[in-house]
């Protein structure tokens, strides 16, 4: 079993729908919960960090971690084409997010105009 | 954009041989860290350096190496070149501060193997 497990998709939404993206994870030890953004031929981009369970919101973007359940989520509201690209969620343990992430293998986002 | 660059952004190589990737940390960033991203995968942690040293590494073998110097600049050397070495390379840099810190990620090499 992977540490981390993501659905590849691809996903494809029309312009303007909320997209829920998920994460799934085995080792308790982890601790911090990322979102990375990474378009075609791009490093990824940090979209969201959060290190407690519960929501945390930044304009349209929502994440949300379980830690009881061991599931993260990303949410979407008033998708754009704009935000068509692979998304990576991404976690550390008790070093810190400083230390080594552990990645999904991302899910392909494409939103239709 | 980070601040982080990298280079080559392209690179072929064949079997055997040995490549050294560059990186350019954030100004001030102390941490250095090297990603492997295979086709359709996600990153892949291969080490960690932080002032000068080697922070922690994961599951690859000894052939790959990296240095980083005072200048915020680091290597990953790789040597006798697998077929399954092409892939994504990207460094990532941060600050150990003590706190929570990002780690801002380069564009990448993108190296393949012939």
């Amino acid at each position: 079993q992977k540490e981390v497990e993501q659905d590849p998709g691809p996903l494809s939404v029309p312009e303007g729908a909320i997209v829920s993206l998920n994460c799934t994870y085995s080792n308790s030890a982890f601790q911090y919960f990322m979102w990375y953004r990474q378009y075609s031929r791009k490093g990824p981009e940090l979209l969201m960090y959060t290190y407690s369970s519960g929501n945390k919101e930044d304009g349209r973007f929502t994440a949300q971690v379980d830690k009881s359940s061991k599931y993260i989520s990303l949410f979407i509201r008033d998708s754009q084409p704009s935000d068509s690209a692979t998304y990576l969620c991404a976690m550390s343990w008790s070093g810190g997010s400083n230390y080594k992430l552990t990645f999904g293998k991302g899910t392909l986002l494409t939103v239709n105009p | 954009e980070t601040g982080v660059t990298q280079s080559p952004t392209h690179l072929i190589k064949t079997r055997g041989q040995q490549v050294t990737l560059r990186c350019s940390s954030q100004s001030g960033h102390n941490t250095v860290s090297w990603y492997q991203q295979a086709l359709g995968q996600g990153p892949q942690f291969i080490f960690q350096y932080y002032r000068e040293e080697e922070n922690g590494r994961g599951n690859f073998p000894p052939r790959f190496s990296g240095l980083q110097f005072p200048n915020y600049s680091s290597e990953l050397n790789v040597n006798a070149l697998e077929l399954d070495d092409s892939a994504l390379y990207l460094c990532a840099s941060s600050s150990i501060t003590g706190g929570e810190e990002t780690q801002y990620f380069g564009p990448g090499t993108r190296l393949l193997v012939l």
